[in-house]
């Protein structure tokens, strides 16, 4: 059964830090790893989508970097502003009918 | 597109009471989803459709709840009775590609009192 961990919950940030957000999968027999955002109250909007056969992909301030092997992802944030105060889901599609299975998330806040 | 729309936005409901989840997808998406979130669990599938079929309803907590999708614009999540444990908010999402990244809805944001 796949597994999706994110570590720390929270964090917290002064603005201007460049941060990265980490994320961790226990079967690494995955078709592609998406990384989230959702803010207070709302649904999820997605940020980044990497395939199985990519390294990385950027958006933007974002960069997202996947490492099958070792079962592992990293979000980017260069430059942090307030605005990008929100929980960040990382999701990892796995099996032959795009199951996607999602960590709890991280929290973070960027102060101003 | 208008994206994936989700009603209602909050329900409130007495337990023992019947409570409907509506969701129409994007127009194309082939995958409808349905997800719970708490802050216990995080977020959790419950069940997905692929071209109106139900193909994994594995996530369902147990026979209170049931899903449907009579066409492929149109979805709903039912639960009943209804219990307070069953407080959450409910996502709704669609893909037309499983490479292809998911769109979700804003949610419906469920209270059994």
């Amino acid at each position: 059964k796949q597994e999706v961990t994110q570590i720390p919950a929270a964090l917290s940030v002064p603005e201007g830090e460049n941060l990265v957000l980490n994320c961790s999968f226990t079967d690494s027999a995955i078709y592609n790893l998406q990384w989230f955002r959702q803010d207070p109250g709302k649904g999820l909007t997605s940020l980044l989508l990497i395939q199985s056969s990519q390294r990385e992909q950027t958006s933007g301030r974002l960069n997202a970097s996947l490492d099958k092997s070792s079962g592992r992802s990293t979000l980017y944030i260069a430059a942090s502003q307030p605005g990008d105060s929100a929980t960040y889901l990382c999701a990892v599609s796995t099996g032959a009918n795009s199951k996607l299975t999602f960590g709890k998330g991280i929290t973070l806040s960027v102060r101003p | 597109d208008a994206g994936v729309i989700q009603s209602p936005r909050h329900e409130v409901t007495e337990m023992g009471q019947e409570v409907t989840l509506r969701c129409k997808p994007i127009s194309g998406h082939d995958y409808l989803f349905w997800y719970r979130q708490t802050m216990m669990r995080g977020l959790e599938l419950l069940i997905y459709f692929n071209n109106n079929v139900p193909i994994d309803d594995s996530g369902m907590p147990e026979d209170r709840f049931s899903a449907k999708m009579p066409n492929a614009s149109f979805s709903t999540l039912k639960i009943q009775p209804s219990e307070p444990r069953d407080s959450a908010v409910y996502f709704c999402a669609s893909s037309w590609d499983r490479d292809y990244g998911y769109t979700f809805g804003s949610g419906t944001r469920l209270t059994v009192v």
